[in-house]
């Protein structure tokens, strides 16, 4: 358990759905992170968030929309996607005023595009 | 940047010390090492991190040669439990945003 959750845990969607995934984090941490894990591939950091702004977009397609309501929550917003959009998305969180590298990651959302 | 090498795999006995190296020989002065692990369909867990000063913590111990060039994690008594995928990251200065680069690894099995 690392204080980091992510909902839900399996997904599968049509390419014409919209869905959201949903990250919580208990730690008290300001920074959240989406990241992405295709099969056999590195892991892919998709978007940064700091204090609920976003810091960093990794050329992300526009069918996934981030959001950061508060510095707690992160929700990646899902629509159109393409098979190939099937993959393990991660959150993560990490304390910014301290060492950012020590990052805490949630279990994962595994995502069946159909 | 300062990249990095890692074995693609490797295996030890259940209860052995299990050594993993890493290179990063471009590394700069200001730049830490960093070793997650990725137990197969679960998030990554951070382990330990260092500059130049050899570090332990309950999980592993990392050494780090004089030059800084390589560095090695140390899991002092492999468990079953400890086959996972081990990536070794180089920080990115302090002016980057807050992200770790992934490469692909090093996949440790532990035998039984």
């Amino acid at each position: 358990e690392t204080g980091v959750t992510q909902t839900p845990r399996h997904l599968v969607m049509g390419m014409t759905n919209k869905k959201s995934l949903k990250c919580e984090q208990h730690l008290g941490h300001n920074a959240m992170y989406w990241y992405k894990q295709s099969a056999k591939k590195p892991l892919e950091l998709m978007f940064v968030y700091n204090f609920k702004e976003q810091t960093e977009n990794n050329s992300v397609p526009s069918r996934f929309s981030p959001e950061c309501p508060n510095s707690s929550h992160l929700f990646l917003h899902l629509h159109t996607l393409q098979p190939e959009d099937s993959a393990l998305y991660l959150c993560a969180s990490s304390q910014n005023d301290r060492d950012p590298y020590e990052q805490y990651f949630g279990p994962g959302t595994r995502l069946t595009v159909t | 940047d300062a990249k990095t090498t890692q074995p693609t795999s490797m295996d030890c006995a259940e209860g052995r010390a299990a050594n993993l190296p890493c290179n990063h020989s471009t590394i700069s002065g200001n730049e830490y090492v960093y070793w997650y692990r990725q137990i197969h369909s679960q998030g990554p867990q951070y382990i330990i991190h260092g500059l130049k000063n050899n570090e332990t913590n309950e999980m592993a111990s990392l050494i780090i040669t004089e030059d800084r060039k390589s560095s090695t994690l140390i899991l002092p008594h492999a468990t079953l439990r400890d086959t996972a995928v081990y990536y070794c990251i180089v920080r990115l200065p302090m002016d980057s945003s807050y992200k770790l680069i992934f490469g692909s690894g090093t996949r440790l099995l532990v035998r039984p």
